[in-house]
């Protein structure tokens, strides 16, 4: 089935490490994204990549880095530098908004929780 | 900057009820604006898209409207059911594909 598979489910990041959430997407998408959701709150845009080799800044992006080797992987590392990591992770994917109907499809997220 | 505000925050209602929920945002130069469903510790569904064109889309019990000049767009949830418990966001997309989303709407529905 095509989709989108976000891992691991849950992590957790001890103070000072690096840790990496995997997304990887089989719809053929170009674009593929990174958002963060606190509880009772809307979405918020990390990082962004409309084409393979070539990412963007969302609206929060310090504290993480990204890649984009492949088109069909985006994975997020959550650096030491972030000071509030705590949160659920959502990795989407779409075809450029040139075409008619790019819905936006997601993952099924990943809780990370510093301990 | 864009600004996307959803209302109510939370919505209860009794079953066979129909459902109203409103999105309304600041900048009308918009792609195209999307209505979401989030289960509790779960990804989104896209539920409708609205192209910048268009002024509604509806599929089975859903309508979504969208007014851009005036910045709204309403959900309409026809004959509520308790499995259309869940938090509804809408998002609102600019011509680079970025989506800029609401806090969301918590809907309970009650047997």
């Amino acid at each position: 089935d095509g989709g989108i598979t976000q891992s691991p489910k849950y992590l957790f990041r001890k103070e000072g490490q690096n840790v990496t959430l995997s997304c990887e997407q089989n719809l053929n998408h170009d674009a593929m994204y990174w958002y963060r959701q606190d509880p009772g709150q809307g979405l918020r845009l990390i990082y962004y990549s409309q084409i393979v080799n070539d990412f963007q800044k969302g609206d929060i992006a310090e504290g993480y880095s990204v890649s984009r080797e492949k088109k069909e992987s985006f994975p997020l590392t959550v650096t030491s530098a972030q000071k509030n990591p705590t949160a659920f992770y959502l990795c989407a994917s779409s075809r450029p908004p040139t075409v008619d109907g790019n819905t936006i499809y997601f993952g099924e997220g990943s809780w990370l929780t510093v301990v | 900057k864009q600004e996307v505000t959803q209302i109510p925050a939370a919505l209860s209602v009794p079953e066979g009820e129909n459902l109203v929920l409103n999105c309304s945002f600041t900048d009308s130069a918009i792609y195209n604006l999307q209505w979401f469903r989030q289960d509790p510790g779960k990804g989104l569904t896209s539920l409708l898209l609205i192209q910048s064109s268009q002024r509604e889309q509806t599929s089975g019990r859903l309508n979504a409207s969208l007014d851009k000049s005036s910045g709204r767009s309403t959900l309409y949830i026809a004959a509520s059911q308790p499995g259309d418990s869940a938090t509804y966001l809408c998002a609102v997309t600019d011509s680079w594909g970025k989506l800029q989303f609401g806090a969301g709407t918590q809907v309970v529905v009650t047997p």
